[in-house]
């Protein structure tokens, strides 16, 4: 089955500076590959999502890349802020079937003001 | 913005001692999911839900443990008898269609087997 490998485990960043979260993935029919915010006392949330066959999508601050060859995708967070101060998890699905997901571990990410 | 809940937040029990964990997917979702995360290690995918049955299932998912939809709003798991090992936090999900970017995911009820 797929894993999802993920880190770092935790990370630190000044308030306006930029943080980088790395997966990999041994699944090479993932195709799907969200990110998740969790925010204590919540659950999981979808921030941002990649698919196959797009190399990198950005949305305001956040943005992701895959690269495919290599089995790894990452989340760039720039002018980081105290709200983005939460857990962040990677996973990877694949589709067809009922689409069960495969998370990383889960960075827990650090604004300082 | 609907959201999925989940009750308990918290729940202890005895080792032995039967579970029930409860969830309230969003309203016109169709596709239910329990996720669990041990402290420290990865959220990991226990069972899918559609149509009055389970659709997947995973080896963590044994005889111990069952799934129902008694009203058609609740969505529950049963823990049978309880280990020390099913100590976790328990996430439900739920979505319209089939696809992962449509799960909403609860806050989680954190189990504690003593």
């Amino acid at each position: 089955g797929e894993n999802v490998e993920q880190h770092p485990s935790t990370l630190s960043v000044q308030e306006g500076d930029s943080a980088v979260i790395k997966c990999t993935y041994s699944d090479s029919a993932s195709n799907y590959f969200p990110w998740y915010k969790q925010e204590l006392g919540k659950g999981p949330q979808l921030i941002i999502d990649i698919r196959s066959n797009v190399g990198e999508k950005k949305d305001q601050r956040i943005a992701v890349t895959l690269n495919k060859t290599a089995k790894h995708f990452s989340l760039h967070i720039t002018e980081t802020q105290p709200e983005d101060s939460a857990v962040y998890f990677c996973a990877a699905t694949t589709s067809g079937g009922y689409q069960k997901v495969t998370f990383g571990i889960g960075t827990k990410l650090q604004v300082i003001p | 913005e609907p959201e999925v809940t989940q009750t308990p937040s918290h729940q202890v029990t005895q080792m032995g001692q039967e579970v029930i964990l409860r969830c309230v997917p969003i309203s016109n979702h169709l596709y239910f999911y329990w996720y669990r995360q041990i402290l420290g290690q990865k959220v990991e995918f226990l069972v899918s839900f559609y149509n009055n049955e389970i659709s997947e299932k995973s080896e963590i998912f044994d005889d111990q443990f069952s799934v129902e939809r008694p009203d058609g709003s609740n969505f529950t798991l049963k823990i049978r008898s309880t280990k020390l090992e099913d100590s976790a936090m328990y996430f439900c999900a739920s979505s319209q269609g089939r696809h992962a970017y449509e799960q909403y995911f609860g806050p989680g009820t954190r189990l504690t087997v003593t």
